[in-house]
């Protein structure tokens, strides 16, 4: 069964930095490319950044753009999220996401239950 | 960055009826690279179709989308009691891989 499971949310004050994690399992995780998206309470979904399945070319939203920083590593079969300057809007759900065909440029078929990032002084 | 819009925000409609939801982009999707998926409360989304027009693994026939360029369209055939949930649009033919805000789709 494929199965991702997120972990590093927090409490963080603006300005802070944190590290998201996600454990995949039950598929080939070198093989696809990964995304993370984020919701805010109550609100839809964005788009937040992805990765190659070698880790080679990476792409982000432009509002986290300069501030998070995606990589993965394909011997732990982990993704990563590091994001830093921390802004209230931020404050969201963050998933971790398979690629539904193992390009970047795919619907995304197969996601974690999310952990949960608050922004707040 | 492509802007993706959904409408209407919410469509009420009751078990049986035809549901059609739009998605409009602010500049052609490249390859149809447009999405659609199901997200019900406190669940993680659910991709329902990719490539504008293919199933995803699982989805029942009662879902199907359609269009190119700048339109697309999700249609459900004759709505089911748990096909009540918001459905959001992505495209990922150009980065960013921008989603639409969604569309709610409640019960009459």
């Amino acid at each position: 069964e494929v199965q991702m499971l997120e972990s590093g949310g927090d409490l963080v004050q603006p300005g802070g930095s944190l590290r998201l994690s996600c454990a995949a399992s039950g598929f080939t995780f070198s093989s696809y490319a990964m995304s993370w998206v984020r919701q805010a309470p109550g609100k839809g979904l964005e788009w937040v950044s992805a990765i190659s399945p070698t880790g080679a070319s990476t792409y982000y939203a432009d509002s986290v753009q300069g501030r998070f920083s995606i990589s993965r590593d394909n011997s732990k079969n982990t993704l990563h999220l590091q994001m830093s300057s921390l802004r209230a809007d931020d404050t969201a759900i963050y998933y971790c996401v398979k690629a539904y065909f193992h390009t970047q440029y795919s619907g995304l078929d197969c996601w974690g239950q999310g952990t949960l990032v608050t922004v707040s002084s | 960055e492509i802007v993706l819009t959904q409408f209407p925000g919410t469509l009420s409609l009751s078990p049986g009826e035809r549901a059609t939801l739009s998605c409009r982009a602010s500049q052609s999707v490249g390859s149809s690279y447009l999405a659609w998926y199901q997200q019900k409360p406190g669940q993680a989304p659910r991709l329902l179709i990719y490539g504008a027009s293919s199933r995803a693994t699982g989805i029942t026939d009662r879902f199907s989308g359609s269009g190119s360029g700048t339109d697309f369209t999700l249609t459900i055939s004759r709505l089911e009691p748990e096909d009540f949930a918001v459905y959001y649009c992505q495209q990922y033919g150009t980065s960013p891989f921008t989603f639409g805000g969604g569309t709610k789709v409640e019960i009459k």
